[in-house]
């Protein structure tokens, strides 16, 4: 399968532990995005990536958040501190950028549940 | 106000039916517009993109994007009960380097066989 994955695709935690996800884009593609997306709402930007580099974070991501993409392949996410709020759909994203198009192909998503 | 608004749901029609699903934005600076069809508990699932004002037709879908009323419409013919799922749709702006997508709150479409 050449799409997006995320693992896990189901994590459990109680409230004050940290948590840490794992993207892999389709692999020649230079840009990876992070969304959060909560029950009966569209995804919302959280951060991006062009190859290593973060370029943009959203307000969404508080200090609790960080964001990682060694290497330009593979992206963390990891909460610290996770908070009953923090409950969502984690999605990942990663589009190749062409001077015509920056088509984002989006993971199965993985859905925390903080209790 | 939202910088996107999608019609509210849940929509529910016949097998066979003919439907509409809507959004409206705020930002002209929109410039790409996408459709994404997301069933239960996985992740979006690209079905139009579209840039330009008109319509761009993909087998039973139909995308159509009216800029100067800010205004963009799928249209599904022939729904089948495997439509069932919540569309979303979305867009973004190519000024500056972020290409982030800006979503509508999504539609639950339901077909009934």
């Amino acid at each position: 399968d050449t799409g997006v994955s995320q693992d896990p695709r189901h994590k459990i935690t109680k409230r004050g532990q940290n948590v840490t996800f794992r993207c892999d884009p389709i692999s020649e593609h230079n840009r990876l995005y992070w969304y959060r997306q909560t029950l009966g709402q569209g995804p919302e930007f959280l951060t991006y990536f062009q190859n290593e580099a973060q370029l943009e974070k959203s307000r969404l991501l508080s200090d609790r958040f960080s964001a990682e993409r060694p290497k330009g392949s593979f992206s963390t996410l990891e909460i610290q501190r996770t908070e009953q709020g923090d409950s969502a759909m984690y999605l990942c994203a990663s589009s190749l950028r062409t001077p015509f198009t920056d088509t984002q192909y989006f993971g199965p998503g993985t859905r925390l549940t903080v209790l | 106000q939202k910088e996107v608004e999608q019609d509210p749901g849940p929509l529910s029609v016949p097998e066979g039916a003919i439907v509409s699903l809507n959004c409206t934005y705020s930002n002209s600076a929109f410039q790409y517009f996408m459709w994404y069809r997301q069933y239960s508990r996985k992740g979006p699932e690209l079905l139009m993109y579209t840039y330009s004002s008109g319509n761009k037709e993909d087998g039973r879908f139909t995308a159509q994007v009216d800029k100067s009323s800010k205004y963009i419409s799928l249209f599904i013919r022939d729904s089948q009960p495997s439509d069932s799922a919540t569309y979303l749709c979305a867009m973004y702006m190519r000024t500056g380097a972020n290409s982030k997508l800006t979503f509508g709150k999504g539609i639950t479409l339901s077909v009934r066989p």
